[in-house]
C-alpha cells in the first residue's frame, strides 16, 4: 500500500527555521496536505494543496513539494508551534484512498 | 458554527463488531464536494486514514482494512456511520471524524474532537 515518510522528529531553538518532509511515490501527480496535532487535541490543517494557508494559520508556515518531496517550513518557530505534524495525500492507484505521514515530533526550545 | 462529535461505545471486546456514528451540523452532505471522513490514532501513534464517504455516496476505504469498514451516510439525519468487524487490541485508539472539502483530492477542515474506543476482553 501507498506510504508517506517523515522523519520522526525535528528539534529548533526558537526563532529557527523548521522543516518537515514528506516523501512519497505519488507526490508529483498528487497534493499533499499538512495537519498539526498539539497534545490532547484533535489535528488542524496548516498547509492546503501543497503551498496554500487556510486563514487563520500565521504566515510563518509554508509549503513547497519538488518531485516526490514535499517540505513543510516554519519560519521563526515559536514555542507554541511545538507538536507533531503529519502530512497527507491520496494515492494515485485505483483506490484513490488517502494515507497520512508517520508524523514528525517538532521540539522548539 | 460547523461540529461533528463522535458517539459509540468506549469499550469491546475482542471479535466483536464497532459502530461508531458521527453527528455534525451546519453543513450538509448534499453539498457538492463535501464529505466525511473516519481516522483513528492508537495511543501515541500516527494517525491512520481509515475511510471517505462523499456527498455523492462514493466511498472509499484502506486498501489494508477494506475487507472490515463499512462507512454509510443519513444525510437527512446529518451523520455518517462507521462499522468495523472484528475488532482487535490493535484496533485500540481514538476514532475521528473530519468534514472532508473537496473533489478527489481535498482537505480535512473541521474535526471532531475524537472518541477513544479500547479493545479487550
Amino acid at each position: 500500500s501507498y506510504e508517506l515518510t517523515q522523519p520522526p522528529s525535528v528539534s529548533v531553538s526558537p526563532g529557527q527555521t523548521a522543516r518537515i518532509t514528506c516523501s512519497g511515490d505519488a507526490l508529483p501527480k498528487q497534493y499533499a496536505y499538512w495537519y498539526q496535532q498539539k497534545s490532547g487535541q484533535a489535528p488542524g490543517l496548516v498547509i492546503y494543496e501543497d503551498t496554500k494557508r487556510p486563514s487563520g494559520i500565521p504566515e510563518r508556515f509554508s509549503g513547497s513539494s519538488s518531485g516526490t518531496t514535499a517540505t513543510l517550513t516554519i519560519t521563526g518557530a515559536q514555542v507554541e508551534d511545538e507538536a507533531d505534524y503529519y502530512c497527507y495525500s491520496t494515492d494515485s492507484s485505483g483506490h484513490h484512498s488517502g494515507v497520512f505521514g508517520g508524523g514528525t515530533k517538532l521540539t522548539v526550545l | 458554527q460547523i461540529t461533528l462529535k463522535e458517539s459509540g461505545p468506549t469499550l469491546v471486546k475482542p471479535t466483536q463488531n464497532l459502530t461508531l456514528t458521527c453527528t455534525f451540523s451546519w453543513f450538509s452532505l448534499t453539498t457538492i464536494g463535501l464529505g466525511v471522513a473516519w481516522i483513528r490514532q492508537p495511543p501515541g501513534k500516527a494517525l491512520e486514514w481509515l475511510a471517505l464517504i462523499y456527498w455523492d455516496d462514493d466511498k472509499r476505504y484502506s486498501p489494508s482494512l477494506k475487507r472490515r469498514l463499512t462507512i454509510t451516510k443519513a444525510t437527512s439525519e446529518n451523520l455518517v456511520v462507521l462499522t468495523v468487524t472484528n475488532m482487535d487490541p490493535a484496533d485500540t485508539g481514538t476514532y475521528y471524524c473530519a468534514r472532508f472539502n473537496g473533489d478527489y483530492e481535498g482537505f480535512y477542515d473541521y474535526w471532531g474532537q475524537g472518541t477513544l474506543v479500547t479493545v479487550s476482553s
